[in-house]
């Protein structure tokens, strides 16, 4: 199993540009998560699922969109970038029964807004 | 809503000597606890949980935690620390019913040869 993957891994962003994040995981699992890691603030959820065609927000959403059609896809979408959002993204798969089991993450994908 | 505390943002360790991360929490409904590891330029691993028993739970690479409800803490130890273990660690909550985790800000250890 590959696990939790993104892509990019890095990219850079004219303020106003549009760009999607894609993760992918094969393990099957019902749960997933977007969040963002700015320096010295720990993680924040910025949505997640908890299931094919179920979505729901996080603590930081504003900016950004969600899809889940597929099980083993959840792709974060920024529609205009903003410097505020520079930033290393996570996303995470937790398995069947969520809530207090593993959170997986993928590797990160570093973003920068100019 | 739950939140958590991390008071220490960088620790440094001697090789070979112990080490405490410290993580406080507040919630008013019953918990789970994480404790997460993040090396350089990677994502985070799960390094050991607390969801119900035993209040002492361990890893299995040296740590041990300690779920301690009158003081809403859930410290992470080590009794010797290695090179290796030089990371960020973040302590997070999950509150009973809910999908979110909450993580604390992190701590970076830095372990000195």
């Amino acid at each position: 199993n590959a696990g939790v993957t993104q892509t990019p891994k890095f990219r850079i962003l004219k303020i106003g540009q549009s760009m999607t994040l894609q993760c992918t995981q094969d393990m099957n699992h019902n749960y997933m998560y977007w969040y963002r890691q700015d320096p010295g603030m720990g993680l924040k959820l910025i949505y997640y699922s908890v299931g094919a065609g179920i979505t729901d927000k996080g603590e930081v959403p504003n900016g950004y969109n969600v899809s889940r059609s597929t099980t083993e896809d959840f792709p974060l979408r920024l529609e205009l970038a903003a410097p505020s959002q520079t930033s290393v993204y996570f996303c995470a798969s937790e398995g069947l029964a969520g809530g207090g089991e593993t959170q997986y993450f993928g590797p990160g994908t570093r973003l920068l807004v100019l | 809503a739950q939140s958590v505390t991390q008071l220490d943002s960088q620790v440094p360790v001697f090789e070979e000597a112990p080490v405490e991360l410290r993580c406080n929490y507040s919630s008013s409904v019953s918990v789970y606890l994480f404790w997460y590891v993040q090396y350089p330029n990677q994502g985070l691993q799960l390094l050991l949980k607390y969801l119900s028993g035993s209040t002492l739970v361990e890893s299995i690479n040296g740590f041990e935690a300690e779920f301690n409800k009158s003081q809403t803490s859930f410290h992470l130890r080590k009794p010797s620390v290695h090179i290796s273990d030089t990371a960020e660690y973040f302590c997070a909550v999950l509150g009973a019913g809910s999908y979110q985790l909450t993580f604390g800000k992190g701590t970076k250890l830095s372990v000195i040869p």
